[in-house]
Parts: structure tokens; sequence; C-alpha cells
């Protein structure tokens, strides 16, 4: 049973949007923070967004501010990650990850400890 | 450009020790995590906050911080270490991450 799985990806063009989801089982979910990093092909990871456990704090990357969106819903076990006005640049491979550092009870750590397997998004005429 | 800062290529001998390391300012206040990239396949965690070594992950992997530097040492470098790995890290304002340029590591 794969922990993390990212679904949602696809070809798109410019300015569309598309809305990816990360369905968790088999682990705590509801007790820790989510992010979303992506990767485009060839390149380095990049980081993209955070959501607190219960959702409360969300933060993003300055490159997708204002496009992109994240949003969990707890009693599925499930983040979001909704985008709008896609870019070319946006292509890349999206990779759920939990965070293991950032808890319902403190959030100093640094442990992206759960990675999905990635879903690929293409933002192409 | 990342706020982390990592060199592009490492080569080691077979069964040598190679240290990878990881700058930047954000480093002296937030610990460092560590992953290893395989062509084709997730990152997967090999250190989390600066030295802690996930259950599952070879002991010849080790972490270490020091001012400005995180730093990954692989003591005994085998074949199946060679990848790509990648340092992160919060960012100064403490609510952002950013990952390092990412250093491919060559076993010879």
């Amino acid at each position: 049973q794969v922990p993390l799985v990212e679904s949602g990806g696809g070809v798109v063009q410019p300015g569309r949007s598309l809305r990816l989801s990360c369905a968790a089982s088999g682990l705590t979910f509801s007790s820790y923070a989510m992010h979303w990093v992506r990767q485009a092909p060839g390149k380095g990871l990049e980081w993209v967004a955070v959501i607190s456990f219960d959702g409360s704090h969300k933060y993003s990357a300055d490159s997708v501010k204002g496009r992109f969106s994240i949003s969990r819903d707890n009693s599925k076990n499930t983040v979001f990650l909704q985008m709008n006005s896609l870019r070319a640049e946006d292509t890349a491979t999206y990779y759920c990850a939990r965070d293991l550092g950032c808890s319902n009870i403190s959030c100093h750590g640094n442990a992206f400890d759960i990675w999905g397997q990635g879903t690929m998004v293409v933002v192409s005429s | 450009s990342s706020e982390l800062t990592q060199d592009p290529a490492v080569s080691v001998a077979l069964g040598q020790t190679v240290r990878i390391t990881c700058q930047g300012d954000s480093l002296r206040t937030y610990y460092a995590g560590w992953f290893q990239q395989k062509p084709g396949q997730a990152p997967v965690i090999v250190i989390y906050d600066e030295n802690i070594r996930p259950s599952g992950i070879a002991d010849r992997f080790s972490g270490s911080s020091s001012g400005n530097t995180a730093s990954l040492t692989i003591t005994g470098a085998q074949a199946e270490d060679e990848a790509d790995y990648y340092c992160n890290s919060r960012d100064r304002s403490g609510n952002h991450w950013v990952f390092g340029g990412g250093t491919k590591l060559t076993v010879l």
C-alpha cells in the first residue's frame, strides 16, 4: 500500500486551471503539515506550498502566490493543490510530502518523511 | 535563485567517505533535511532535523551542522549511493521552505 498517492496531473493549456489531489492511507495524516514540492524536467526540487495540520495556516512560494492555493480535507485524508492561471514554467512533476517536523504539537522541525510518487503537469498550447 | 547553495557535483571512490555541503543563512536558525533522489524516483529522506536518521536508512549516512553550513556525510560510500542529493530548510521568514540546487554524487 502506497502511503501517499497524487492524482490530477495532465496536459493543460496556458491560462487554464488544474486541481491536484494527494490521498493518504495507512499513515497518520491529520496531525501533520503537508507540503507540495515540484520538479521541472531535468531540474531540482522546488518547494511550492504548505498547509498546517488543521488547515488554519497556509503559505506558498512567491512563484505561485496568487495563482495556486493549498487546502486539505482531514475527513478524507486528502490534500489538494488548486492551480490557476497556469504557465509553461509550471510544467513539472508535483509531489506531496508529509512533514513529521510540523505537527499539532509543535512546528519547529524539518522532516519531509513520506513522499508520493508524483503526478506530472504539462502546460502547453 | 535558491537560498541554499550546494556543489553541483561530487565524486567519491567506492568505500571512501564523502561530505556533501549546503550553505545558507537560514541554517543558523533552522534544521536541515537531506534527500536522496535516483532517476525516475521520488525523493527519499535520509536525514531530518539536521542529524536524525530515519529507520531503514543505512547508518553510513550522517548529518551535521555548523554555522551557516549543513553537511551530509556518507562513510564508506556504496555503488547504490550514486544519486542526486538535496538539502532543504526553512527560509529566513520561517514560514517558507527552500531546497538547495542539488548535488550529483558519482561513486567511482
